[in-house]
Order: C-alpha cells, then sequence, then structure tokens
C-alpha cells in the first residue's frame, strides 16, 4: 500500500497559534494533496502540491513536499476555531495513475 | 443542483441483505471513486471508474460490486451485507489534469449500518 500516514494523529492548540501536519508515503508520486473534513460531512479539497514544486501557499495554509523524504507538512497559520476538523493528505500512484489514496488524518481541534 | 450527490444518506439493513448506495454526479466528470471510512483506518479506496464500462479495484474491494453504465452514476452494490461494512461510504468525481489526478469532489456520504 502507498497509504500515507500523518502524525499527529490528533493536535490540540489555542485559537491565533499555528498547526502543523506532517504526512508521509511510500511510493513515487505525481501530486499530493490536502483535504479538510468537518465533522459528519465529506471532504473538501485544499490544496495540490506537484512533484516538481516544494511549496505552495493558499490563503493562511502553506503546503511544503520533500520528495527525498517522502513527506509533506500542511502548515495553518493564526488558526480559528472554526479551523477544527479533521485534515488528510492523498498522492496518487505516479504518472497516468488517476487513484488517490488517502491517509488516516489528523483531528485538529482549535480552542477558542 | 450542481455537484455530487448521494443517497441514501442514512441506512439500516440486516445481515445477508443486498444493499444499493447510489452516486451522482452533474459535472461529467470521467473520473469516479468509492471509499469507506473507519475509525483508525482513515479513507479507504473500494473501487474506481475512469469512464463509463471502465472500473477497477481499490484496496478493500472485497463485497463490493459496481457499474458505471453512465458517466454521471457510481452505483455500489453490496451482495450480501456483513457487520463488517458497518461504515460511512462516500463517493467523489474528478477529471485529470495533464494526465495527473486533479482534486476529488466528495459526496456528503452515506451512513451504513449492518445488524
Amino acid at each position: 500500500s502507498q497509504q500515507g500516514e500523518e502524525d499527529p494523529q490528533a493536535l490540540s492548540i489555542q485559537e491565533g497559534e499555528n498547526a502543523t501536519m506532517n504526512c508521509s508515503y511510500k511510493t513515487s508520486i505525481n501530486n499530493l494533496q490536502w483535504y479538510r473534513q468537518n465533522s459528519g460531512r465529506g471532504l473538501v479539497h485544499l490544496i495540490l502540491i506537484r512533484s516538481n514544486e516544494r511549496e505552495k501557499h493558499s490563503g493562511r495554509l502553506r503546503v511544503t513536499l520533500d520528495t527525498s523524504k517522502k513527506s509533506s507538512s500542511l502548515l495553518i497559520t493564526a488558526s480559528r476555531a472554526a479551523d477544527t476538523a479533521s485534515y488528510f493528505c492523498a498522492t496518487d500512484a505516479g504518472w497516468g495513475s488517476y487513484k488517490l489514496i488517502f491517509g488516516s488524518g489528523t483531528r485538529l481541534l482549535v480552542r477558542p | 443542483d450542481a455537484g455530487i450527490t448521494q443517497s441514501p444518506r442514512y441506512k439500516i439493513t440486516e445481515t445477508g441483505r443486498q444493499v444499493t448506495l447510489m452516486c451522482h454526479q452533474t459535472w461529467s466528470h470521467s473520473y469516479m471513486f468509492w471509499y469507506r471510512q473507519d475509525l483508525g483506518h482513515g479513507l479507504r479506496l473500494i473501487y474506481y471508474s475512469a469512464a463509463a464500462d471502465i472500473t477497477d479495484k481499490g484496496e478493500v474491494p472485497d463485497g463490493y460490486v459496481v457499474s458505471r453504465s453512465k458517466t454521471e452514476n457510481f452505483p455500489l452494490t453490496l451482495e450480501s451485507a456483513t457487520r463488517s461494512q458497518t461504515s460511512v461510504y462516500f463517493c467523489a468525481s474528478s477529471v485529470l489534469r495533464q494526465g495527473r489526478t486533479g482534486e476529488l469532489f466528495f459526496g456528503e456520504g452515506s451512513r451504513l449500518t449492518v445488524l
């Protein structure tokens, strides 16, 4: 399996602090994606980073990718209570592959 | 409304019964996926499809059957439900962009309980 694994499994921070979540995967990829899931809802796409990119920003989100270490991190800056959710990384299986394999996720709690 | 819809949202059934979960998308996306989500396992891929009449197994296909006669529909059937298939099932759709997997758009999920 090329499933990504997120670390930590759970994270509790105070509003205004930064939250960092990590993802490791096993095989070569074309791109890595991060998703968010609010309790009881479907997943929502946050950001996609290609294998030839090292860093990408979207609003308060910063994603890095280190293909040599097969790892990625998601940083949420200045967190808000509304950021409370589970966050998942997902990886493909290389060029031409269209299946996406998800990790087990990080549960983030942002305390007001 | 445009989007991806799953039905039913909640289903309770008994062991041994056949159950079909429906998934419909209005974007004409070529690619569709079925995942199951269980505590401690994250999302696991059951089946996926590149186009009408093209399907392939994912990580956990045993006990499930899919079909895709039309681009917009991708039903998932549990031929003989077991308690271990109690889960939340998510359907998703996507397009490939230059040979690379694009973002997935998820439905709201179907919560299935097998007694």
